[in-house]
This record gives C-alpha cells, sequence and structure tokens, in this order.
C-alpha cells in the first residue's frame, strides 16, 4: 500500500513569488492534515480536511496560505507571495475516518525555503 | 489544550549504550500518545503508541516508553542503542476529542561508535 506522498521533496523560491505543495494522502483516508516545521521548532498544525471539507483551519497562519482538497482526494497548500519566515518543513498526514486512536501516517514532507 | 516538552534538542550515547529520550506532555482529558522518529530524508514514522491500554508500551527496533500518568510523562527508551538509530524523535499528543497533534520540538539522538 502506498504511503502518503508528497511534492516536491524540495523547493527554493524568492520573496514574493508562489509555491504550491502537493500532498496525496493514503487511498481511502478521509482525514487529511497539513503540518509545518519551522527550523529548530516544533511540528504545528496547520489545518485539517475531512474528506473536501476544512474541519479546522486555526493553524493557518494568515492569508497567504490557501489549503484546497477539490474531490476530497489529493491536496494542495499555496503559499502567496511567499515570505522568508514561510521556510521549513511541510508536512502532510492522513487518517481514517473511523480510526480509534486517530493515528495518523505522515509523508516525507516539502523543505521550502523563501530567499 | 495539549503541549508536549521534549527535555533535550540533541541527545548522544554510545554504541550500546542506554537510550533515554524524555517528553513530558500536557493535557486537560484523557491523552493518546506518540512517538515517530525521522531518519535523514524521510518522513515520520511510527515508533510506538499509547491509547489507554497497557503502560508499558512496546515499538518497533526495541523501543518502549512507560506512561506514567503521575509524573505526565512518556520516556522513549531502548536497552542498547544501535548506529542505525540515529535520527531525530518526536514525541506527540492528541485525544479522543481532538485531531491534531501537538508536537514536541524533536530530539535529535546521536549514537558514537
Amino acid at each position: 500500500e502506498a504511503g502518503v506522498t508528497q511534492f516536491p521533496s524540495h523547493s527554493v523560491i524568492e520573496k514574493g513569488q508562489t509555491v504550491t505543495l502537493r500532498c496525496d494522502p493514503i487511498s481511502g483516508h478521509d482525514n487529511l492534515y497539513w503540518y509545518r516545521r519551522v527550523m529548530g521548532k516544533e511540528i504545528k498544525f496547520l489545518l485539517h480536511f475531512v474528506k473536501e471539507s476544512k474541519q479546522d483551519e486555526s493553524g493557518m497562519p494568515n492569508n497567504r496560505f490557501l489549503a484546497e482538497r477539490t474531490g476530497g482526494t489529493y491536496s494542495t497548500l499555496k503559499v502567496q507571495p511567499a515570505e522568508l519566515e514561510d521556510s521549513g518543513v511541510y508536512f502532510c498526514a492522513s487518517s481514517a475516518l473511523d480510526s480509534t486512536y486517530n493515528e495518523q501516517f505522515f509523508g516525507p514532507g516539502t523543505r521550502l525555503t523563501v530567499l | 489544550a495539549q503541549s508536549v516538552t521534549q527535555l533535550g534538542s540533541h541527545v548522544s550515547v554510545s554504541e550500546g549504550a542506554l537510550v533515554l529520550l524524555r517528553c513530558n506532555y500536557s493535557s486537560s482529558v484523557p491523552p493518546y500518545l506518540f512517538w515517530y522518529v525521522q531518519y535523514p530524508n524521510q518522513g515520520l514514522q511510527l515508533l510506538l503508541k499509547y491509547t489507554s491500554a497497557a503502560t508499558l508500551v512496546k515499538g518497533i527496533n526495541g523501543f518502549e516508553a512507560e506512561f506514567k500518568k503521575s509524573e505526565t510523562s512518556f520516556h522513549l527508551t531502548k536497552p542498547s542503542a544501535h548506529m542505525s538509530d540515529a535520527a531525530e524523535y518526536f514525541c506527540a499528543v492528541t485525544t479522543n476529542t481532538g485531531n491534531q497533534f501537538y508536537f514536541g520540538t524533536g530530539t535529535s539522538l546521536t549514537v558514537i561508535p
């Protein structure tokens, strides 16, 4: 069974540019999460989808971040325009809707560097 | 709300020595606790989880952790470190009423030959 995949693995952009990160969850997982780790700090929650609906977006830092999950399958996270402080590793995770302990399966992450 | 504190951002042990990585949590409701490991250039891999059953939890690669409610701790241990254990380790907490994970800042483990 394929795990959670993320694309790209690395992205280097200049301040002011736009970047779109993609996450493909494990097939059949209706829960999809985005997290971010800024260097040296903890991995922090950004938002949670249940199928195509945003269940919780309390962790989104500001309106430069836009997440979508059209059709309830893969998700994209767009940063527009990117700022220096957006640099970090963006993780995606998924879990089954009926997961008793909400065990989340994580992807390898996308390392974003904003210059 | 929940939170996790991992004491020691960097831990070094000799090969064959005991590994002890500390995790303390804060939660107003019964927690579910997880340890994840991240090897270089890889994603987060689940090591073990506590879900209110046995307080001593065994995971993969010889790791185990003990849930101690009185100490609000969930420390990760391994009796004998192996070179392949060098990685970054993350402790996380969630609950049955929430969905997001709250992570600690991570502990980077170095194993010295």
